[in-house]
């Protein structure tokens, strides 16, 4: 199975600041058909995860443009450029180029 | 808009099965296979298996094969998962997503205690 180790497993930002949470993959994300099937997901305290970035890089509709992903193959990053109170939570990569589907183990975002 | 409505929260006794559900509005049900996710604290998030609603065709994570049985009912747009010979290790939030990730169920807690 593809392992995804995420770092850091906690972060602790203020308000305004920019912080980018890793996602490396254990072997390449690259499909046969030539997309990249990594997806970043948030899931607030008491809610399901939604879904915030889809193949590495392209924002989900709805979603602020603070958000930004990008990386490829094996090593990837989501940016949250300016964190506002509305984005703690816990971060999770997704992998659905090999199955079985995987996540990550999570980076918590907490306010300093 | 699209929803994925959960059934309620599970209390059931070790041995027995349960059958979660998850129906499916705002879209066209067969047009998005429907994957399961399993939430513990301690195994955080684990993919369970994907369902085709068009063809009832499935795919399951190996750890998951014998325990987890995905079905759909095309009528009510509603997909199915049945948990069975059930375990304390099977207490958990699980999940209903469509294949895109975008839009999830609320999650239902299953709880197995005798």
């Amino acid at each position: 199975d593809v392992v995804l180790t995420q770092t850091p497993p906690t972060l602790s930002a203020t308000i305004g600041q920019s912080v980018s949470i890793s996602c490396r993959s254990s072997q390449s994300l690259l499909h046969s058909n030539g997309n990249t099937y990594l997806n970043w997901l948030l899931q607030r305290p008491g809610q399901p995860p939604q879904l915030l970035i889809y193949l590495v890089s392209r924002l989900e509709s709805g979603v602020p443009n603070r958000f930004s992903g990008s990386g490829s193959g094996t090593d990837f990053t989501l940016k949250i450029s300016g964190v506002e109170a509305e984005d703690l939570g816990v971060y999770y990569c997704v992998q659905s180029t090999h199955a079985p589907w995987t996540f990550g183990g999570g980076t918590k975002l907490e306010l300093k | 808009q699209v929803q994925l409505q959960q059934s309620g929260a599970e209390l059931v006794k070790p041995g027995t099965s349960v059958k979660l559900s998850c129906k499916a509005s705002g879209y066209t049900f067969t047009s998005n296979h429907m994957n399961w996710i399993k939430q513990t604290t301690g195994q955080g998030l684990e993919w369970i298996g994907i369902i085709n609603p068009g063809s009832g065709g499935t795919s399951y994570n190996v750890k998951f094969k014998g325990k987890a049985t995905l079905t759909v009912d095309k009528s009510s747009s509603t997909a199915f998962m049945q948990l069975s010979s059930l375990t304390p290790e099977d207490s958990a939030v699980y999940y209903c997503a469509v294949a895109t990730w975008d839009y999830w169920g609320q999650g239902v807690m299953v709880t197995v205690s005798s």
